[in-house]
């Protein structure tokens, strides 16, 4: 399979647990991007890798939310201290170059109860 | 401020027929792509259709074409011979200018096909 793969699909927790996405991009890609979706909604840009440079997070991204792409292959994304209003679907997509969009990931739930 | 607007949060045709859906957008760039994307019921999100601003010829993927019109920043797509599986949410995304070019997506579509 050479799409983009994410893990776990779906992510229940308690409010104030941390969790933890990890998502593997296309091995070609050098350009990794997070999204976060809700129910009704368009995706919202949380954050931009390229290679295993963060190169621009959103103001959606509280200090609460961590992102890594360690030697430019997998990234992760971390959520502490969850609260419901975390809850969405989070989007990973990487591309090739500036102009080719993106490939997604099937994305992960997270629900917070 | 880049933003992309679509207005009509639900659409539906009948099996075979045709349904163009709206998209505008707002930008000061004179060269930029505009992409539109499909999103199942699974939710994994595919690309559609891509549009390069420079070129006057509207963009066709088989059953799926492009209306573009530049001068009114209006970025409509064009679905012929509607298929069940066309059911879907479909999002308008412009790229922001810059290098890391990411995409702003409007709200969406909710398109329903009638057998």
């Amino acid at each position: 399979d050479t799409g983009v793969s994410q893990d776990p699909r779906h992510k229940i927790t308690k409010r104030g647990q941390n969790v933890t996405f990890r998502c593997d991009p296309i091995s070609e890609h050098n350009r990794l991007y997070w999204y976060r979706q809700t129910l009704g909604q368009g995706p919202e840009f949380l954050t931009y890798f390229q290679n295993e440079a963060q190169l621009e997070k959103s103001r959606l991204l509280s200090d609460r939310f961590s992102a890594e792409r360690p030697k430019g292959s997998f990234s992760t994304l971390e959520i502490q201290r969850t609260e419901q209003g975390d809850s969405a679907m989070y989007l990973c997509a990487s591309s090739p170059g500036q102009w080719n969009g993106y490939t997604f990931g099937s994305g992960t739930r997270l629900t917070v109860v | 401020a880049q933003t992309v607007t679509q207005s009509q949060p639900e659409m539906s045709v009948q099996e075979a027929e045709t349904v163009t859906l709206s998209c505008t957008y707002d930008t000061s760039e004179s060269d930029y792509y505009l992409f539109w994307y499909k999103q199942p019921p699974s939710r994994q999100m595919i690309l559609v259709i891509r549009q390069e601003a420079y070129k006057q010829q509207n963009a066709t993927e088989n059953r799926f074409s492009v209306n573009f019109q530049k001068a009114a920043k209006s970025f409509s797509l064009k679905i012929s011979d509607s298929q069940l599986g066309d059911a879907a949410m479909y999002f308008c995304a412009y790229p922001k200018t810059g290098a890391n070019s990411k995409l702003t997506f409007g709200k969406g579509i909710t398109l329903s096909v009638r057998p």
